[in-house]
């Protein structure tokens, strides 16, 4: 069974970075794109993130371009998510997700883990 | 960016119902657009994919249908498990983009 699980989030005041992980398991990690979604509180469903199996291609919401960094280590089985610059609106349970089929971007997501919620709160 | 607009955001329904919810987007996203069922607490479960394609282990009281701009959900017969939101996406361009949800109720 796929097994995602997200860990690092927290409390963190405006400004302030935080670094996400997500653990995979169940498949080979390693021919999968990933993506982050969040939601913030009582919220609907908002993409933030993906990046290719090998990690060469990346693509980001114009809401976190160039405040965060998505990343992934095959040899580890995980995802990540450095977050900078953070502010109240990026409040929300960050999921990671599994592509649908291997080796394609363009695909469902498969797969969510529980989330790990980042609360940004002066 | 591709607007996609769900409607009801709401629906009042008993078990046993005929449940449609609609999909559409701001631009056509060719079949490229799945459905997500969200209880509460839990992340989202994928129902449909390419429109129209029922995962694995989804039951068959769940269809989707559509392409280019418009697109429905339908559940065929409302069972007490299906009492959740529901989310349309699209992941035909950059950035891909959720409905707003449309949250099924028991009436």
């Amino acid at each position: 069974d796929v097994h995602l699980v997200e860990s690092g989030g927290g409390l963190v005041q405006p400004g302030g970075s935080l670094r996400l992980s997500c653990a995979a398991s169940g498949f080979t990690f390693s021919n999968y794109w990933m993506s982050w979604v969040r939601q913030a509180p009582g919220k609907g469903l908002e993409w933030v993130a993906n990046i290719k199996e090998d990690g060469d291609e990346k693509y980001y919401s114009d809401s976190v371009k160039g405040r965060f960094t998505i990343s992934r280590d095959n040899g580890k089985n995980s995802m990540y998510l450095q977050m900078n610059s953070l502010s109240v609106e990026d409040t929300a349970v960050y999921h990671c997700a599994r592509h649908f089929i291997a080796y394609k971007a363009r695909e469902a997501f498969h797969s969510w883990g529980q989330g790990t919620l980042v609360t940004v709160s002066s | 960016d591709i607007q996609m607009t769900q409607s009801p955001s709401t629906l009042s329904a008993s078990v046993g119902d005929r449940v449609t919810i609609t999909c559409r987007a701001s631009q056509s996203i060719s079949n490229w657009l799945a459905w997500y069922q969200q209880k509460p607490g839990k992340p989202p479960n994928l129902l449909i994919y390419k429109s129209s394609h029922l995962e694995s282990g989804v039951p068959s009281r769940f269809s989707g249908s559509g392409s280019g701009t418009e697109f429905t959900l339908t559940i065929s017969s409302l069972q007490p498990n299906d009492f959740a939101t529901y989310y349309c996406q699209h992941y035909f361009t950059y950035p891909w983009t959720f409905g707003q949800g449309t949250k099924v109720e028991i009436k």
